[in-house]
Formats: C-alpha cells, structure tokens, sequence
C-alpha cells in the first residue's frame, strides 16, 4: 500500500476541460513533486514543492498549474490540455531540508492518475 | 546527454536465481542513488538506497553495490521470485541538488518460473 494517495486513478478529458488531480501524504513530508511518465520512459519532473513553495517549474507549460494548500496536499490544475498531454500524473514526497548536508531520504510515489486527452 | 544508463532494456531470470540489474553514470557529482521498482499501472516503489561513502548497502534480498571509480552500480537481487518480475529504474541524485533525481531508462526484469 502507497502511503501517498492520489486521486482520480484515471481521468478522460477534452481539449477544452478543466480539471484538477489530487494527491495528499500523511508522512510529514515537506518536499512534494509532480511527474509525468510516459510508456516505456522513467518518470519526468515538473515541479517541485519545498515547505508549501514552489522551488522548481521545469518548464512546463501553463496548461498545468499546480498548487500547495498545505503540507500534505497537492494539486494540479488542467486546462486547455492536448493529445499529447496524455500520460501518467505520479505525485511523490520525501523528508526535505532547506540546509546541506542533504537528507538521503527517498521519494515516495503515489499511484498514479493516468490522463487521457481526447 | 544521459547521465545514468541502463543498458539492458530486459532480463530475464530463473526463479530462485540471483538477478543482476546494472547501471551506469557518468556524473562525478552523484551523491547518493536509488533504485526503483515498477509495476504497470502503479507508481515506483522504494526498494534500496546507498549513499556514495558505502559501497554496499543490503536489505533482505536486496543487496546494491556501488563502484565509484568504475561510477558503476548494480543490485542484486536473491533468491529471485516471480513477484520480482517489474521493470527496475536505477535514479541518482547530485550534490548540487536536493530534488532532481536523474533517472535511468529502465530495465524489464522477467522471473521464470
């Protein structure tokens, strides 16, 4: 069992819906990400947050948006997403700290929300 | 430019055998390294860790070595069990970050029965 839950499992959207995926963990984590993963790839990073901030936008266009409401929730926000877009949304966590020497503590992934674009 | 490879796309493994799942890098940089396991339609799981002052790290049948003059690492996995059968991701992470793991490609381990 994930202890980092993510929510729908799956989503089927158009082109011009708006929607939102869900993602919470009750491990006191303060680090939360977003990835996309497409078949046969590794996951790919989008954005990174650290103590409730945004810290890292990989460049993702502004079609995501994501969102920190607080420690343990995350969510990211679609709209105007295309085709391509499609792909498996995985949340992760981990303990974090602003100071080096840095934590060697893993990430924890969720489920994932596999999202369809028609 | 990829930084942690994965050379073999697939394996395959007699049950009870030891399986060897292989990653390169070529990031002097790399401080600690991770590896996952993934089943379809599930997230990466956690399996094992080793920070690059180690060289081995060991959990249950788990067992990571890491080479850094040969900036090789490999895990070890024995006895193997159909359960194991998932596609494994070696991921690195740099001293001059906190966040980004680098990921390899992946490599499918298939456990015969």
């Amino acid at each position: 069992d994930t202890e980092v839950t993510q929510t729908p499992k799956h989503l089927v959207m158009g082109m011009t819906n708006k929607k939102s995926l869900k993602c919470e963990q009750h491990m006191g984590h303060r680090a939360m990400y977003w990835y996309k993963q497409k078949a046969k790839k590794p996951p790919e990073l989008m954005f990174v947050y650290s103590y409730e901030k945004l810290s890292i936008n990989e460049s993702v266009p502004s079609r995501f948006s994501p969102e920190c409401p607080n420690s343990s929730l995350l969510n990211l926000h679609l709209h105007a997403l295309q085709p391509e877009d499609s792909a498996l949304y995985l949340c992760a966590s981990s303990q974090d700290t602003l100071n080096p020497p840095y934590s060697n503590q893993p990430q924890h992934f969720g489920d994932g929300t596999r999202l369809s674009i028609l | 430019d990829q930084q942690v490879k994965q050379n073999s796309p697939s394996l395959s493994v007699q049950e009870g055998r030891i399986s060897i799942l292989n990653c390169d890098y070529t990031n002097s940089m790399f401080d600690y390294f991770l590896w996952y396991k993934k089943y379809p339609a599930e997230g990466p799981t956690f399996l094992i860790s080793i920070s690059s002052i180690k060289d081995k790290n060991e959990d249950g049948r788990f067992t990571v070595f890491l080479n850094k003059s040969a900036k090789h690492l490999s895990l070890h996995i024995v006895p193997s069990q159909p359960g194991d059968s998932a596609v494994y991701f070696c991921a690195a992470r740099g001293r001059d970050s906190n966040y980004q793991l680098i990921w390899g490609a992946g490599t499918k381990l298939i456990i015969k029965p």
